[in-house]
């Protein structure tokens, strides 16, 4: 496709149950980014890669998100154990970065994930 | 840190003219503009880098002042179109991580 995809759209879960969120970047894109949007708040930066690299997890809220990129393409994110404060929108990112490391960002519509 | 924006809400007539800014502690290579209308995804805007360049799109149009570490953004002769909420995107050097903005929500009326 022609954009970034993002699958599931929508994920409830319980509290408890292992979840996990796909992002398939538009092609030759080398940056891939992870952002979490709860409802009515800004964009928290949780983690980038670079190639399959990943340089910065700052953003990760605890050590029950993790995230892998394969191929240069495809990442999952994964959140292990979900609690209701996990409950948010999922927005994944592209970007070429050919220009000076300026490239701009390409959204995905996002995953919703509600965990009851 | 993530960047403070400022109003964090304005609210226009059609035809209007708006300023949103942008600051930051930390030294910039670059700013990003998106605009996201609710339920949708953030859509990219422009980008300002460290030397002055500026982008426009539309009637809106940006500046990026590497002393004081802000950026602003000018909305002229606003639309209804342009109601959403924008965010400006900031990039230090060596390294490309994108930390956005605490978001400012522009509602325009006819």
């Amino acid at each position: 496709g022609a954009g970034v995809s993002q699958s599931p759209s929508n994920k409830v879960t319980e509290k408890g149950k292992d979840v996990e969120l796909r992002c398939d970047p538009i092609s030759g894109h080398t940056a891939l980014y992870w952002y979490r949007q709860s409802l009515g708040q800004g964009l928290e930066f949780l983690i980038y890669f670079q190639g399959n690299s990943a340089p910065d997890k700052s953003g990760l809220p605890s050590d029950r998100f993790s995230a892998e990129r394969t191929g240069g393409s495809v990442s999952t994110l994964t959140i292990q154990r979900t609690q209701q404060e996990d409950s948010a929108v999922y927005l994944c990112a592209s970007s070429s970065l050919g220009q000076g490391r300026a490239g701009e960002l390409f959204f995905g519509e996002g995953s919703r994930l509600t965990v009851l | 840190q993530q960047p403070v924006q400022s109003p964090q809400a304005v609210i226009l007539r059609e035809g209007e003219d708006a300023v949103i800014n942008c600051s930051s502690s930390k030294a910039l290579y670059s700013v990003h503009w998106y605009r996201q209308k609710h339920g949708e995804a953030p859509v990219f805007l422009m980008i300002l880098l460290k030397g002055g360049e500026q982008k426009g799109h539309e009637k809106i149009s940006a500046s990026f002042n590497e002393k004081k570490q802000q950026s602003s953004l000018y909305l002229t002769a606003s639309q209804l179109s342009y109601s959403g909420t924008y965010f400006c995107g900031l990039r230090s050097y060596n390294t490309d991580k994108l930390i956005f903005g605490t978001g400012t929500r522009l509602q325009v009326f006819p």
